[in-house]
């Protein structure tokens, strides 16, 4: 597609339930990000693709989350038992290259809201 | 602790006149710097960029001048577009992955 496309817009899920966000990014593009972006804050990043490998996941606040890119393509996030912290709004990023910065392109987000 | 501050939560501009946008950070290891541009229920978009060996880099309306030494960069939109209302995210690389990004400042131009 034209952009870097994420489903769903909106979710909303009980405390302690999964949730499963899809990225899918500009075709061809090897770099992919993920951000969170809680209200009144700039997106904080969580973690980073290059292809199908995950080079860093530093950003992930707890092992309830998970990031995954079998294919190098389409990639999920997914939370474990959701808390009322998890509600944010998620962001999906990609670029052509590993440049960073430069050429990212991010979707519109996933707004979660935890209640 | 906050690497990257925006401490304008809110800025208003009449239109015509020049927008200012602030941002301080306290990495000494940025060295890629950007400005991003986010209109409500969208991702944030790109505006423009400068590098640590730099000191200005100009694109169009949009002047982005970085001071060192004062580990401050600024955004500068002349003459300022009732398009140009939006939030702008200063946002910082030092060369790992991923940008470490401000608050942002909601920027509103007045007709």
């Amino acid at each position: 597609g034209a952009g870097v496309s994420q489903s769903p817009r909106y979710k909303v899920a009980k405390r302690g339930q999964d949730v499963a966000l899809r990225c899918d990014p500009i075709s061809g593009h090897v770099s992919l990000f993920w951000y969170q972006q809680a209200l009144g804050q700039g997106p904080e990043f969580l973690t980073y693709f290059q292809n199908e490998a995950q080079l860093d996941k530093s950003g992930l606040p707890s092992d309830r989350f998970f990031a995954e890119r079998p294919e190098g393509s389409v990639s999920t996030l997914k939370i474990q038992r959701t808390q009322q912290e998890d509600s944010a709004v998620y962001l999906c990023a990609s670029s052509l290259d590993s440049s960073g910065g430069i050429g990212y392109t991010f979707g519109s987000g996933t707004r979660l809201t935890v209640v | 602790d906050q690497q990257v501050k925006q401490n304008s939560p809110s800025l208003s501009v009449q239109e015509g006149r020049i927008s200012i946008l602030n941002c301080d950070y306290t990495n000494s290891m940025f060295d890629y710097f950007l400005w991003y541009k986010k209109y409500p229920a969208e991702g944030p978009t790109f505006l423009i960029s400068i590098s640590s060996i730099k000191d200005k880099n100009e694109d169009g309306r949009f002047t982005v001048f970085l001071n060192k030494s004062a580990k401050h960069l600024s955004l500068h939109i002349v003459p300022s577009q009732p398009g140009d209302s939006a939030v702008y995210f200063c946002a910082a690389s030092d060369g790992a992955d991923g940008l470490t990004f401000g608050k942002g400042t909601h920027l509103i131009i007045q007709p």
